[in-house]
């Protein structure tokens, strides 16, 4: 069974401060990993996704993700946050037509 | 092109009442999903169609849950009768079923109920 754990369920950081939100993965087949955020009442909306190929993956508004199988990792990075990345982001792990398996989230807070 | 589309945005009912949920995917997207999201925590899958037919709804509570996709269009999520422990928020979304199996979500529905 695949199962994700997000080590961090909130992060407060400074504006233009560099962050990183981890994430370890399990499973015993292939697998593709997802980013989703979440902003306030809102739906969840794909960040990046890592399928094969490259580990490093970029995604939008900035952001990147490194797969590492060895560690069963795919953290989140940023180099310099925005207080407009204030939301909850969500790791998930999937296998090709089935559902999605994502973690409790981590909450970013960005302050000024 | 628009998005998932979920309705209502918000519900409000007393225990024991039904509610039902409704979704309507993107255009051409011929999975749809529907998710419960509790609070402080990630989605998690209860129904899955592939078109018409539910593929997978190992997750659903089927003693008061129940869902249909007539048509492999929109859908509806039905909770019969609700209970306390119901409120949440009800996620729906869709994919075109491609290799990266990405999907796209509603903004949900919060239901509380009282």
């Amino acid at each position: 069974a695949q199962s994700v754990t997000q080590l961090d369920s909130q992060v407060p950081v400074f504006e233009e401060a560099p962050v990183e939100l981890r994430c370890n993965y399990s499973s015993s087949v292939s697998v593709y990993l997802f980013w989703y955020v979440q902003y306030p009442n809102q739906g969840l909306q794909l960040l990046l996704k890592y399928l094969s190929g490259s580990t490093l993956v970029k995604g939008i508004n900035g952001f990147e993700a490194e797969f590492n199988k060895s560690q069963t990792s795919f953290h989140l990075r940023k180099p310099s946050v925005h207080i407009s990345d204030t939301a909850e982001y969500f790791c998930a792990v999937g296998e090709y037509g089935n559902k999605l398996v994502f973690g409790a989230g981590t909450i970013l807070r960005v302050k000024s | 092109e628009a998005g998932v589309v979920q309705s209502p945005r918000y519900k409000i009912i007393e225990k024991k009442q039904p509610v039902a949920f409704w979704c309507n995917p993107i255009s051409g997207h011929n999975t749809l999903y529907w998710y419960l999201q509790n609070l402080g925590q990630g989605p998690e899958l209860l129904i899955r169609y592939e078109n018409e037919e539910a593929v997978d709804d190992s997750q659903l509570p089927k003693d008061r849950f129940s869902a249909e996709r007539l048509k492999g269009v929109d859908s509806t999520l039905k909770i019969q009768p609700a209970e306390l422990g119901d409120s949440a928020v009800y996620l729906c979304a869709s994919s075109s079923g491609g290799v990266d199996n990405e999907q796209f979500f509603g903004p949900g529905t919060r239901l509380t109920v009282l």
